[in-house]
């Protein structure tokens, strides 16, 4: 079922530091590329979005990239904060949504 | 947003037995999905739940296995059947308002079956 290829599967990174996370995936007919962060026993949360017809978009802290032609897109996070530690999964849709296989990342204080 | 609602929040089953999973929206949406997320896994869609028809299944899930209701636009339930330990995962339930836009997630309900 999985359609969307992410990576790393884990990242450590020092308080401070720049998260990156990277996507990719297959089927040009997704319209709509979010971004969840999932803290243990907890669903996930939608953090930031993005449409195809947008290269890159801000939220505060976090920013997605997004490259059409190579169907890829990535998120993000600047100054990251030991609180920042969660599992992010991005995702893309059409009708329904399909989910990559999550990143645990870790921020170290 | 949306706010959603899960009961149970977690249970535990014995093999063989049945568990309704309950899924409350504060407001109409159009969308309604259920997934299943596998401890330390991504997330599975399980099927579409279709107001006043029957749901839309992904392959390898199947009705009599997880037949799920939807019988307005605010609520939603999904049947975990004849369970198997295999069976022990969160069940989420997710909805969007639109065909394109925001999906939201509930709190999830952990299962355990013994």
């Amino acid at each position: 079922q999985q359609q969307v290829k992410q990576s790393p599967q884990s990242l450590i990174v020092q308080k401070g530091g720049i998260s990156i996370i990277n996507c990719a995936y297959e089927n040009t007919a997704f319209d709509y590329f979010p971004w969840y962060q999932q803290f243990p026993g907890k669903g996930p949360a939608l953090l930031i979005a993005i449409r195809p017809d947008v290269s890159e978009k801000k939220e505060g802290r976090f920013t997605i990239s997004f490259n059409k032609s190579a169907k890829q897109f990535s998120l993000h996070i600047m100054d990251s904060q030991p609180g920042d530690s969660a599992t992010y999964f991005c995702a893309a849709s059409y009708n329904d949504m399909r989910f990559g296989a999550g990143t645990r990342l870790t921020v170290k204080p | 947003s949306a706010v959603i609602s899960q009961k149970p929040s977690r249970d535990i089953c014995q093999r063989g037995t049945s568990l309704t999973i309950q899924c409350q929206v504060d407001s109409q949406v159009t969308m309604m999905f259920w997934y299943r997320q596998q401890p330390g896994q991504s997330l599975t869609l399980i099927a579409t739940a279709n107001q006043g028809s029957e749901a839309t299944y992904e392959s390898g899930f199947v009705i009599d296995k997880f037949p799920i209701s939807r019988p307005n636009l605010t609520f939603s339930t999904l049947t975990v059947s004849n369970m198997s330990p295999e069976d022990s995962s969160i069940y989420l339930c997710s909805v969007r308002r639109d065909r394109v836009g925001e999906q939201f997630f509930g709190p999830g309900t952990r299962l355990t079956v013994l």
